[in-house]
Order: C-alpha cells, then structure tokens, then sequence
C-alpha cells in the first residue's frame, strides 16, 4: 500500500511569489492534514480537509488556503510569499473509523525555501 | 501556555540502556495521544499511540498515559544507535483530528 506522497519535494521561490504544493493520501484515506515545520515554531497545524470540506483550521494568515479533491487529493496554496514562509510543510492523512480518527501518517515533505 | 511540551533535550544515553522521554499537555479534553520519531531531514514516523490509562508495549517501546496528572512518557528499552532522532510527543483533543505537538526532544544513544 503506498504512503502519503508530496510534490514537490523542494522548492525555492521569490518573496512575493505564491506556491501550490500537492498531497496524496494513502489510498482509501479521506482525511488530509496540513502541517508547517520551522525551527522556531516547531509542527504546527494549518488545516485539515475531509470529503472536499474544510473540517479545521489552524491560526495561520488567509495566505494560507487549501482544497481538497473528489479523489481526497489535497493542495495547498501560499500566496504573496515572505521569507518567514520558508519551511518544511508536511501533509498527513487518516481515515474514520465507527470509533473516531485513526493515526495519522505523514508525507515525505515539502521543503519551501523563499528567497 | 503550551499546549504540549517536552524537554527539548538534548538526551544522551548509552547503548544498551532505558531512554525515558517526558510528555505534558495543559487540555483536560484530549483524548489520543501518540509519539512521533524523526530522524534529521526526514518526515515524522508513527511509532505509538495510546489512548487510555496505563502502559501500552510494543517490541522496545513502552508508551504510558497518567490521564489525571496530563502526562505521557515513551520508554525506549535496549537503546540503540538507531533510535538516535528527535522524538515528538502529539496530542489529540475530542472529536478533533488535528493534532497538537510538543517541541520534540533529541535522544542520542552513544555506541
């Protein structure tokens, strides 16, 4: 069964610039995570989508957006990049069982560098 | 406040040896609770989660929950040079999936 799969893996933009990165779940998985990871504030959650409908959100600015497809397949979209935006963004999916939320397993990562 | 924290560490034990990594959480409604492992320049690895009060084992790890005092601890039994990483202690709340994390703690398990 394949993992959680991320694209790219690195990226280098330009301040100002705005960046879309791709997630795919593990197969059969509809709940898809999204995560910041900085040296300074450590994983962080931005939002969590479920069925093509944002379920939660974290406390990050509205340049952070998401979507997530019918094939559970989710993006996310930073636009008007700063250097501060400059992380690892992890993608992590789950599933719903009769009895709540499964684990959730992580992507490889994308590594965002803004110059 | 933090949510979640941890001793950043770092923990340095020898080969061989118990490593005990400490786990708090400030929100008496969260429910699931799970450690994370992640070596350098890698992505966060699942390598417990439990739910209620008590030990839970598994191989070389020991996770334990104290629901009353908020506190989680994962014990590594037989340390090895490659449990070697950064060890992120997650919290979960009720109803909710997305998951709350400590800053991690780096253990170093010396040959």
């Amino acid at each position: 069964k394949a993992g959680v799969t991320q694209t790219p893996r690195y990226l280098i933009k330009t301040r100002g610039q705005q960046v879309t990165l791709s997630c795919s779940p593990i197969s059969g998985h509809r709940s898809v995570s999204w995560y910041q990871q900085t040296p300074g504030q450590g994983l962080q959650f931005l939002f969590e989508y479920f069925s093509e409908t944002q379920r939660n959100k974290g406390n990050f600015p509205g340049r952070f957006s998401g979507r997530q497809f019918s094939n559970s397949r989710s993006e996310m979209n930073v636009s008007t990049l700063e250097l501060g935006d400059s992380a690892l963004y992890l993608c992590a999916s789950s599933w719903h069982t009769g009895g709540g939320w499964t684990e959730a397993f992580f992507g490889q990562g994308t590594r965002l560098t803004v110059v | 406040q933090k949510e979640v924290e941890q001793n950043s560490g770092p923990l340095s034990v020898p080969e061989g040896a118990i490593a005990s990594l400490n786990c708090t959480y400030s929100d008496r409604v969260s429910q699931s609770f799970f450690w994370y492992r992640q070596y350098s320049g890698k992505s966060p690895e699942l390598i417990m989660s439990i739910y209620s009060n008590g030990d839970k084992e598994d191989g070389r790890f020991t996770a334990q929950l104290n629901k009353a005092s908020q506190y989680v601890s994962l014990l590594i039994r037989d340390s090895q040079p490659s449990d070697s990483a950064t060890y992120l202690c997650a919290v979960k709340q009720t109803g909710a999936n997305n998951l709350f994390f400590g800053t991690g703690t780096r253990l170093t398990v010396i040959p």
